[in-house]
């Protein structure tokens, strides 16, 4: 069965700290894998998107890393900002029956202090 | 350029009343989804749109809920008769092709159904 999860569930850190967010996906064939940080209210806004042969990309604090031998990936976020309190959510694309379909994390809610 | 437009942003209604969610893509997209987000869980797919066809819908609930897409561009999505269990925040995205163009999401309706 298709599945990203995602952890830890949710995190706590205080400003200008780092933290690393966790996906494994067991979702096959793979085609890419996403990071999107929604905002309380707000629909989600993609931050990066990897493929097969990527291992690293950045954006801005935002690095996320894939490892497709393992199905991992990770989105690292440094210095943090109490504006990056939001969830977090990994979603995979894979193709089934010649067509695609996008496979959601429940996400990790980051909570940063003051 | 104008985001992903949905109304109503909130809808209360009771039990075994209709309701109908409206989204307008940002112009030009042709790939058109609705998604269902329960609180704390990522987005489901309900159905996705190329143009006026849908071309998945094989996670809508097609007793109740019924969608369209006239003249491929804006899109409604209804449900009826509702019930407690729809309670949930339904988002709106678009994308210029489907595949591994970006998703952009609306602010989302959330529905209560008491």
């Amino acid at each position: 069965k298709n599945q990203v999860e995602q952890s830890p569930q949710s995190l706590i850190i205080l400003e200008g700290k780092n933290c690393t967010l966790q996906c494994n996906y067991t979702v096959s064939p793979f085609s890419n894998l996403r990071w999107y940080k929604q905002d309380t209210g707000r629909g989600p806004v993609s931050l990066t998107i990897m493929t097969f042969s990527e291992n690293t990309k950045s954006n801005g604090r935002y690095t996320a890393t894939l490892d497709a031998d393992t199905k991992q990936s990770s989105l690292h976020i440094t210095a943090s900002q109490l504006s990056d309190s939001a969830s977090y959510i990994c979603v995979v694309r894979g193709t089934t029956s010649g067509t695609y379909k996008y496979i959601f994390g429940t996400g990790t809610r980051l909570k940063v202090l003051a | 350029e104008a985001g992903v437009v949905q109304s109503p942003r909130y809808k209360i209604i009771e039990k075994k009343q209709p309701v109908a969610f409206w989204c307008n893509p940002i112009s030009g997209h042709n790939t058109l989804y609705w998604y269902r987000q329960n609180l704390g869980q990522g987005p489901e797919l309900l159905i996705r749109y190329e143009n006026e066809e849908a071309v998945d819908d094989s996670q809508l609930p097609k007793d109740r809920f019924s969608a369209e897409r006239l003249k491929g561009v804006d899109s409604t999505l209804k449900i009826q008769p509702a019930e407690l269990g729809d309670s949930a925040v339904y988002l709106c995205a678009s994308s210029l092709v489907g595949g591994a163009d970006t998703q952009y999401f609306g602010p989302g309706t959330r529905l209560t159904v008491l």
